[in-house]
């Protein structure tokens, strides 16, 4: 079945613990991208990768980093994480030609930093 | 810099009724491409649609259409007969090249939360 998984679901941590926040994708998509929900504020967001070794920023990549050394792997990484960064995560990906393409959610994962 | 404007925070129907959810875009690209997308209760996000800026038709899919007008950029839809099914919040995005070399970055609006009464 094609899909986007992410684990955990669900996490609660403590301000300071780093964490890291898996993605992955089965359809060989180039496209992979992180966005954050927020109330009042819908998705914003934080790093693509347009294929492998290659990310850029979104409009809020600041406390998060990510690398992209497989095709079908997204992983994000919190190195400290505060509590402003207690969110609900989307990782997604796309089948890209030249432009994006309808992209593919993940189930998303619920963040809270204590 | 991109922006997507989603007005209307939240817009409550009686079912069989048309209800129309505006997106509002701005941007300094002359190639572009929009979307809307679905995320029900259960909190998936489920793709609709993309237009690229050169296709200004409007486009319409069983009970869902699309109004597309560069002149006033915005990217309408609208829910005809509208069902219980259809309460969801609903998300427009943007995606620019803004003098770069791809159309990655994209933005989204901040929802509309569209709740459908029996």
């Amino acid at each position: 079945e094609a899909q986007v998984t992410q684990n955990p679901r669900y996490l609660i941590t403590v301000t300071g613990k780093k964490l890291t926040v898996t993605c992955s994708q089965n359809m060989n998509h180039e496209y992979m991208s992180w966005y954050r929900q927020d109330p009042g504020l819908g998705l914003r967001q934080i790093y693509y990768s347009m294929n492998v070794e290659v990310t850029d920023k979104g409009d809020v990549p600041e406390g998060y980093k990510v690398s992209r050394k497989e095709k079908r792997n997204f992983p994000l990484i919190l190195e400290s994480p505060s509590p402003n960064q207690t969110s609900l995560y989307f990782c997604a990906s796309s089948f890209r030609l030249a432009t994006v393409n309808e992209q593919f959610f993940g189930p998303g994962t619920r963040l809270t930093v204590l | 810099a991109q922006k997507v404007t989603q007005a209307q925070t939240e817009i409550s129907v009686v079912e069989k009724e048309d209800v129309t959810l505006d997106c509002v875009y701005e941007t300094r690209d002359t190639t572009y491409y929009l979307f809307w997308y679905k995320q029900p209760p259960s909190g998936e996000l489920v793709f609709l649609i993309r237009r690229n800026s050169f296709d200004e038709q409007n486009e319409i899919s069983g009970r869902y259409s699309w109004n597309f007008q560069k002149s006033t950029s915005s990217f309408n839809f609208t829910i005809t007969a509208s069902q219980v099914v259809d309460s969801a919040v609903y998300f427009c995005a943007l995606s620019e090249n803004a003098g770069g070399t791809s159309y990655g970055k994209l933005t989204f609006g901040q929802g509309t939360i569209l709740t459908v009464h029996p």
